[in-house]
């Protein structure tokens, strides 16, 4: 059974980057077919697309997040991770993993997701 | 890149209404269109993926239609579990975007 699972700090400082990284088990994160993504939702708010990588390190940002996000990739350790910079209350939210199924022809959607973790920016 | 429009943002429905969401792309991005359920507290499920595809597992109650710009999901007999929050999430070349949510409560 895959499993996702996201770790980091849950407070960051404004102006500081936020690292977080996701754990997968149960399967190989080098399979051709899926995306690796990050997935956030503010408290009380609709969810917000950041980001995928595939293992080749290919990655494809959110354009309105693309000059603060890296997203990459280490096969090894079947992870990937996230770095936001320059990060503002506004980045405070829950921040999913999730592996993207890639259907021929009519794109690639999440169909598992980490459980989530919070992120508060905050002094 | 890509922005989807999603209608309406909330809806009051009683066990057993026919319930309808409709989302609406800024390009004709084919069949590239999933759907998901959000429950509070938990992860997103994805329900619908390339417009109209059930995924495995989910009640045949909930479908998919639409393709190019104007997408719908249809819940033919609302059931309790169903009362939460959807949302559509759109890709078209290496371009995701969701849609802002519909949460359908009990009337």
């Amino acid at each position: 059974q895959l499993q996702l699972q996201e770790s980091g700090p849950g407070l960051v400082k404004p102006s500081e980057t936020l690292s977080l990284t996701c754990t997968v088990s149960g399967d190989s994160i080098s399979s051709s077919g899926y995306y690796w993504g990050w997935i956030r939702q503010p408290p009380g708010k609709g969810l917000e697309w950041i980001g995928c990588i595939f293992y080749t390190g290919s990655t494809y940002h959110n354009p309105s997040l693309e000059s603060r996000v890296t997203i990459s990739v280490d096969t090894s350790k079947t992870q990937f991770s996230l770095r936001l910079t320059s990060v503002t209350a506004a980045d405070t939210a829950v921040y999913y993993c999730a592996r993207l199924q890639y259907y021929s022809g009519s794109g690639s959607f999440p169909d598992y997701w980490g459980q989530g973790t919070l992120v508060t920016v905050s002094a | 890149a890509i922005q989807m429009t999603q209608s309406p943002s909330s809806l009051s429905a009683s066990v057993g209404d026919r319930v309808t969401i409709t989302c609406r792309a800024s390009q004709d991005i084919r069949h590239g269109l999933g759907w998901f359920q959000q429950k509070p507290g938990k992860a997103p499920n994805l329900l619908i993926y390339a417009a109209s595809s059930l995924q495995t597992g989910v009640p045949s109650r909930f479908s998919g239609s639409g393709s190019g710009t104007d997408f719908t999901l249809t819940i033919s007999s609302l059931q309790p579990e169903d009362f939460a929050t959807y949302y559509c999430l759109g890709d078209y070349d290496y371009s995701w975007a969701f849609g802002q949510g519909t949460k359908v409560e009990v009337k």
